[in-house]
């Protein structure tokens, strides 16, 4: 089924360990994002990727990085995790700059 | 700065209709979306509005105005599934995508 995959579901990391959060995407969609959904605020993007090969930041890239070595894969790396970093984590991709988004099921992370 | 308005929260009663309000100040504007996204779930598509005017799909409509900044999702004949979170999204001149923080739908019998 295609779609798109994020892994692991959920997480607890110990504050100042190094954690990746997994992207996959089956759809040969061009554009790829981070967000990060926090109660009460709307979703916040994190880092984006028109292309495979380009990245670029978002609204709260600190403490964040990404790679986008191939169209399917976009991993968001934590390179040292702080409390303030508790999240639940979207990876989404879209066909084009212009076209709807869709979305993973979500990594819920918790730094403690 | 950016912004998405949004109510926090509505009550409607199972096969009625609801109306939520959006309201948007963005640098530019590339469309608005709705999102659905229920408790525990990644958001998902429900529409798109790029025009003035009114989207219908199915139960669901959504209404775009340009000049006042403003859209709303219309639903009809509730369903108590529809309990929900609403998202609405506008993609700005960088073709970024600004959410709103959700309005929480609570369906009652």
């Amino acid at each position: 089924i295609a779609g798109i995959t994020q892994a692991p579901t959920s997480q607890i990391l110990a504050a100042g360990r190094r954690m990746t959060l997994r992207c996959t995407q089956d759809m040969r969609h061009n554009a790829m994002y981070w967000y990060r959904q926090d109660l009460g605020l709307g979703l916040r993007l994190i880092h984006y990727s028109n292309t495979a090969g380009t990245t670029g930041k978002g609204e709260v890239p600190d403490g964040y990085s990404v790679s986008r070595a191939n169209t399917d894969d976009f991993p968001l790396t934590l390179a040292s995790a702080v409390p303030s970093q508790t999240s639940v984590y979207f990876c989404a991709s879209s066909k084009g700059a212009n076209t709807e988004a869709f979305f993973g099921q979500g990594t819920r992370l918790t730094v403690v | 700065g950016q912004n998405i308005d949004q109510p926090t929260e509505m009550t409607a009663t199972e096969g009625a209709i609801v109306q939520i309000n959006c309201t948007y100040q963005t640098s530019g504007f590339n469309g608005l979306f709705w999102y659905q996204q229920h408790a525990g779930e990644a958001p998902t598509f429900l529409s798109y509005n790029v025009l003035d005017g009114l989207e219908e799909k199915g139960r669901f409509s959504s209404f775009l105005s340009r000049s006042k900044g403003y859209s709303y999702l219309l639903l009809k004949e509730l369903q108590m599934k529809d309990s929900a979170s609403y998202l609405c999204a506008v993609r700005d001149s960088n073709y970024q995508l600004i959410w709103g923080a959700g309005t929480k739908l609570i369906i009652k019998p």
